[in-house]
């Protein structure tokens, strides 16, 4: 069974400019969810997808990113414009249904972005 | 609000020996824990999910206990090997709320040789 695919895995860029990141989910998960990791911290959520619609994005700084999930499978995340503090790695997961609270989170290996 | 802290930040300790790593959250209120391995530069691989109504769980080397009353997980390490350095997370997912996972900061381990 193939995993979380996400790209790229590395992405360097100034301050001010955009940036985005794509994130395929494992075949027939119906939640898909973006964190943001920080050096030295743990995972911090910014969006949960059930299907095509926002769950949850109570964390996502919406003034600067923003998070589709047209077709309900794959997802981009996208930055604009990047901050110095939004350097971190940016993981994505999957899970069968989120709404039930027993499902298993699968992790994509993550993009690390550095913002100069 | 739920919050969640490992201790110790970092741990390092000669292979072969029996290590815990320590987990605890401040609302019992769970549907489960999760433990997480993190290797540098890499995403997330779980090792262990305890439901709540569990008390442990066990995985080849690995057994995580669970004591939801009292808010603490362990994650134990039998025989330590340099192939289990690594960031070692835990994680809990609340029912109350919009129950994401809520995770600590991580316990970075290194098994010397």
């Amino acid at each position: 069974e193939a995993g979380v695919a996400q790209s790229p895995r590395y992405k360097i860029i100034e301050k001010r400019q955009s940036v985005a990141f794509w994130c395929n989910p494992i075949s027939g998960h119906a939640t898909l969810y973006w964190y943001q990791q920080i050096l030295g911290q743990g995972p911090k959520l910014l969006i949960q997808f059930q299907n095509n619609g926002v769950v949850d994005d109570s964390q996502l700084p919406k003034d600067r990113f923003s998070a589709e999930r047209l077709k309900g499978v794959d997802s981009t995340l996208k930055i604009q414009p990047a901050k110095l503090e939004d350097s971190a790695v940016y993981l994505c997961a999957s899970s069968l249904t989120g709404l039930t609270g027993f499902n298993e989170q699968f992790f994509g290996p993550g993009t690390r972005l550095t913002v100069l | 609000k739920q919050e969640v802290t490992q201790i110790p930040a970092a741990l390092s300790v000669p292979e072969g020996e029996n290590l815990v790593l320590n987990c605890s959250f401040t609302d019992s209120a769970i549907y489960n824990l999760q433990w997480f391995r993190q290797d540098p530069g890499k995403g997330l691989t779980s090792l262990l999910l305890i439901q709540s109504s569990q008390r442990e769980q066990t995985s080849g080397r690995l057994n995580a206990s669970l004591d939801k009353s009292s808010g603490r997980s362990t994650l134990y390490i039998a025989a330590s090997q340099p192939g289990d350095s690594a960031t070692y997370l835990c994680a809990v997912r609340p029912i109350q709320g919009a129950q994401k996972l809520v995770f600590g900061q991580g316990t970075r381990l290194t098994i010397n040789p």
